[in-house]
């Protein structure tokens, strides 16, 4: 059964504390993505990997870090820098770079207490 | 659940009745579009895509429209039934990156 895979579903942090978010594929993608996704916002894109070894900030890149030493995973690390980390944080993966489709994993709901 | 719909616009439709969703994107040279399904506290779910070289494209139950002079896509889901009750949200290419919109609500009345 292929697909995109996230842990843990729901993950509550206290202030100062980084926590980090799995995301794991088996499509054989080339690519992986991390969104932000806040009520009445579109996905607002945090970091992107065209490739293993290699990752890119996005728009929103502020308090954020990612790896990836392999190519089926791509973990997200919420640091207590980002002062304002309370939103639904999806993964996603693509083919390919660029146009290809991305298709995302179910989600994980990150709440600051 | 996810409170991502909170604040968006919505629509209501009859069960059976066919539903239209509309979508505004930003940047005339984008060449490819997704229509995305998210249902609450879910991840985004590709329904159909089309590149810019087409006006339409149909899958099964679902429509996408495409026009290029005034930056507009459009989603028809026909006969619309309740399991199709989520957020829809388009999203645009713009060379490497997606630009998303920030979604629809769909209602299903019984």
């Amino acid at each position: 059964d292929g697909g995109i895979t996230q842990s843990p579903k729901y993950l509550f942090r206290k202030e100062g504390q980084n926590v980090t978010l799995s995301c794991e594929q088996n499509l054989n993608h080339d690519a992986m993505y991390w969104y932000r996704q806040d009520p009445g916002q579109g996905l607002r894109l945090i970091y992107y990997s065209q490739i293993v070894n290699d990752f890119q900030k996005g728009d929103i890149a502020e308090g954020y870090s990612v790896s990836r030493e392999k190519k089926e995973s791509f973990p997200l690390t919420v640091t207590s820098a980002q002062k304002n980390p309370t939103a639904f944080y999806l993964c996603a993966s693509s083919p390919q770079f660029s146009t290809d489709t991305q298709y995302f994993g179910p989600g994980t709901r990150l709440t600051v207490l | 659940g996810e409170s991502v719909g909170l604040h968006l616009p919505t629509l209501s439709v009859q069960e059976g009745d066919n539903s239209i969703i509309n979508c505004a994107y930003s940047n005339s040279a984008s060449d490819y579009f997704i229509w995305y399904k998210q249902e609450s506290g879910k991840g985004p779910q590709f329904i159909i895509d089309i590149r810019s070289n087409m006006d339409k494209r149909q899958g099964q139950r679902v429509t996408v429209l495409l026009n290029k002079t005034v930056k507009h896509l459009s989603l028809q889901i026909a006969a619309t039934q309740p399991g199709d009750s989520a957020v829809y949200f388009c999203a645009e290419n713009k060379g490497y990156k997606y630009i998303f919109g920030t979604g629809t609500r769909l209602k299903v009345l019984a």
